[in-house]
């Protein structure tokens, strides 16, 4: 089984500042992990993903993330917030194990961002 | 390349109705998900098809069915609607193992139908 836990439902920021939104993970087997946003009333856009290689992962941006498999965390940072970043964060998990397919998407319960002028 | 398309953009129902959503893939896609959105939370996993067959199912009840078509385009139909129904429906596609190791399980969202049940 796999779950995903974002540790701050709301984050507020001011414009320049850094980032952080936290995220915790439990899977069975070694998982890939993502980041989205989500704009409102647009879909989700996808902003990075560790799929065991670098375990710092860049994304589009100015996003990245760091996989620490001791801690079962993901955590996301921007060094500089910027207005249009103001949206809900999603982290995600997917189990590692290959299927024919795919693997289901298992989705955190989000993390609205508000940056401040 | 055209990504993933759905239809209607909203929709507006009556408690017992049924209704059908449709997805069309981005191409190369043969993988095609649906979530639900609820207002405020994260998408809930319903069901995956992978060339037109079922491949994993969340815990939805019966009346939450699916199809996907040889294109691979994809319908979900919803029967006996309820009020708790109402949300937001994602479909996503993903290239399956056609995408490479790396990218198997990498999801590409439509901008999702806003189902209303009043």
């Amino acid at each position: 089984a796999q779950s995903v836990t974002q540790l701050d439902s709301h984050v507020s920021v001011s414009e320049g500042t850094p980032v952080l939104l936290r995220c915790n993970y439990s899977s069975s087997y070694s998982p890939s992990l993502f980041w989205y946003v989500q704009h409102p009333n647009k879909g989700l856009q996808l902003l990075l993903k560790y799929t065991s290689a670098a375990t710092l992962v860049k994304g589009i941006n100015g996003f990245e993330a760091e996989f620490k498999k001791s801690e079962t965390s993901f955590h996301l940072t921007k060094p500089s917030a910027h207005m249009s970043d103001a949206a809900e964060y999603f982290c995600v998990v997917s189990d590692g194990k290959v299927k024919a397919a795919g693997n289901k998407l298992t989705f955190g319960g989000g993390t609205r961002v508000l940056v401040k002028p | 390349e055209t990504g993933v398309t759905q239809s209607p953009t909203h929709l507006i129902k009556t408690r017992g109705q049924q209704v059908t959503l449709r997805c069309s893939s981005q191409s190369g896609h043969n993988t095609v998900s649906w979530y639900q959105q609820a207002l405020g939370q994260g998408p809930q996993f319903i069901f995956q098809y992978y060339r037109e067959e079922e491949n994993g199912r969340g815990n939805f009840p019966p009346r939450f069915s699916g199809l996907q078509f040889p294109n691979y385009s994809s319908e979900l139909n919803v029967n006996a609607l309820e009020l708790d129904d109402s949300a937001l429906y994602l479909c996503a596609s993903s290239p399956g193992l056609a995408g490479g190791p790396g990218s198997y399980n990498e999801q590409f969202f439509g901008p999702g139908t806003r189902l209303t049940v009043l």
